[in-house]
């Protein structure tokens, strides 16, 4: 089945630009979606289609996916993006969807 | 708005069966490209998928998990239930259901989870 690597933990400073990395085998050529998940809530699709927002989500948040790592960056990060994000495909080979590791953006 | 929200057993016993129902609002899962999947996370750990079923009654199942798992809908009451047999305590976890528009194959939005412990 298809797998999705994320690094465990990510730090920033407030301010600076926070990127987390989605790896998978030539997942340049899925879709990757991304949930930002805060303590003690729900998933939040951020990005969708590697690159798209939903309404209501900041531009600072963006997404890009190509060769063999997709990855989400947020600019400008604030304390309130402080969460766990993960990242999605869904596999058409088995016609299942997989979530990555997750990866935990601490802000410093 | 579309809203969904988890029911069922907080606390339940290894080698019970599990029944999760989600009731949704906003939508319905008539003809129309509509799905609901559901996913768990156990405490501390990643999300999983484990099932989804379309408007038309079509059926995906997660491969690890597919002998134990069923998922039904009604759509007269706007409800999708999971059943989970021979519960054990390592199915401890949160479980949330979340709308699926067809050929999307994102998940937005989710319900609120629902926790369920597994006693041994």
């Amino acid at each position: 089945s298809y797998v999705l690597t994320q690094p465990p933990s990510v730090s920033v400073a407030p301010g600076q630009t926070a990127s987390i990395t989605c790896g998978g085998n030539n997942i340049g050529s899925r879709s990757v979606h991304w949930y930002q998940q805060k303590a003690g809530q729900a998933p939040v699709l951020v990005v969708y289609d590697d690159s798209d927002r939903p309404s209501g989500i900041p531009e600072r948040v963006s997404g890009s996916n190509s060769g063999n790592t997709a990855t989400l960056t947020i600019t400008r990060v604030e304390a309130g993006d402080e969460a766990d994000y993960y990242c999605q495909v869904w596999d058409s080979s088995s016609d299942h969807w997989v979530f990555g590791g997750g990866t935990k953006l601490t802000v410093l | 708005q579309i809203t969904l929200k988890e029911s069922g057993p907080t606390l339940v016993k290894s080698t019970q069966t599990l029944t999760l129902t989600c009731t949704f609002s906003g939508f319905s899962l008539t003809p129309g490209g509509v799905a609901v999947a559901w996913i768990r996370q156990p405490p501390g750990k990643a999300l999983e998928w484990l099932a989804l079923i379309y408007w038309n009654d079509a059926k995906r199942y997660s491969p690890s998990l597919k002998s134990r798992l069923t998922i039904t809908k009604d759509t007269s009451k706007n409800q999708v239930v999971l059943t989970m047999t021979n519960m054990d305590p390592l199915d401890t976890a949160t479980y949330y259901c979340a709308q699926e528009r067809v050929l999307s194959n994102w998940f937005d939005p989710w319900g609120q989870g629902t926790l369920v412990t597994v006693s041994s």
